[in-house]
């Protein structure tokens, strides 16, 4: 939706390499949600943030709900890192915890 | 993590035929949604819901239905399929407990729609 903006639209990596997505909100997000879509379609889980910062493993993610931005940093990529990376937000005072998602960064990770 | 199923997978449909599409959760989680995919849009709600016996539009319901008659089931329903449902259709489940990691929604495989 026009309330999450993702950058960049695609992205190109050599494994071994990192880099950071980002999504900018137009509104106040009260949560935000990363995901990985693979090669067969199925949305995976990343990250769950009300606030501050996670990681896990080779992923890195931050929330900044005053500054209205999420970024996701990924270290050491690996091939099987390829995919869509969506960003997916809760908005303050909406109902049922419904999410608003970007239309995501296409990532492809080059031997 | 959280189990998500839908069937079918791959449906064919024909314009102006009912189409039903069905998803089960073994989670426990209030809240359910139907999402559908296109390119360009990223992922789009269509209904919710909070529990049985429960629907509720979403951002973009028209031609429509949903169907909560459990906790662990959700439907969406198509009536009249026109051409432009021909999309990738995304059920998930959450918490809605209203605490924080409680509420992440986790996603079913995905119903490939093609109406002819």
């Amino acid at each position: 939706g026009d309330q999450v903006e993702q950058s960049p639209s695609a992205l190109s990596l050599h494994e071994g390499t990192g880099s950071a997505l980002r999504c900018n909100f137009t509104t106040t997000m009260r949560a935000v949600q990363w995901f990985q879509q693979n090669s067969r379609g199925s949305l995976i889980n990343l990250f769950y943030l009300a606030s501050g910062t996670k990681e896990n493993g080779r992923l890195k993610s931050t929330f900044n709900s005053k500054e209205s931005y999420s970024t996701l940093h990924i270290r050491d990529a690996q091939l099987e890192d390829s995919g869509t990376y969506f960003c997916a937000a809760e908005e303050y005072g909406s109902s049922g915890n419904k999410l608003i998602f970007g239309i995501g960064t296409l990532l492809s990770v080059k031997p | 993590e959280a189990a998500v199923t839908q069937s079918p997978r791959n449906k064919v449909a024909v314009t102006g035929g009912k189409v039903t599409l069905s998803c089960n959760q073994t989670n426990n989680h209030n809240n359910m949604y139907w999402y559908r995919q296109d390119t360009g849009h990223g992922l789009r709600l269509i209904h919710y819901s909070y529990g049985a016996g429960s629907t509720e539009k979403g951002d973009i319901p028209d031609g429509y239905k949903a169907s909560r008659p459990s906790q662990e089931n959700f439907s969406l329903i198509l009536e009249l399929a026109t051409p432009s449902q021909t999309s990738v259709y995304f059920c998930a489940s959450g918490g809605g407990l209203g605490g924080r990691d409680q509420d992440t929604q986790y996603f079913g495989p995905g119903t490939r729609l093609l109406v002819l």
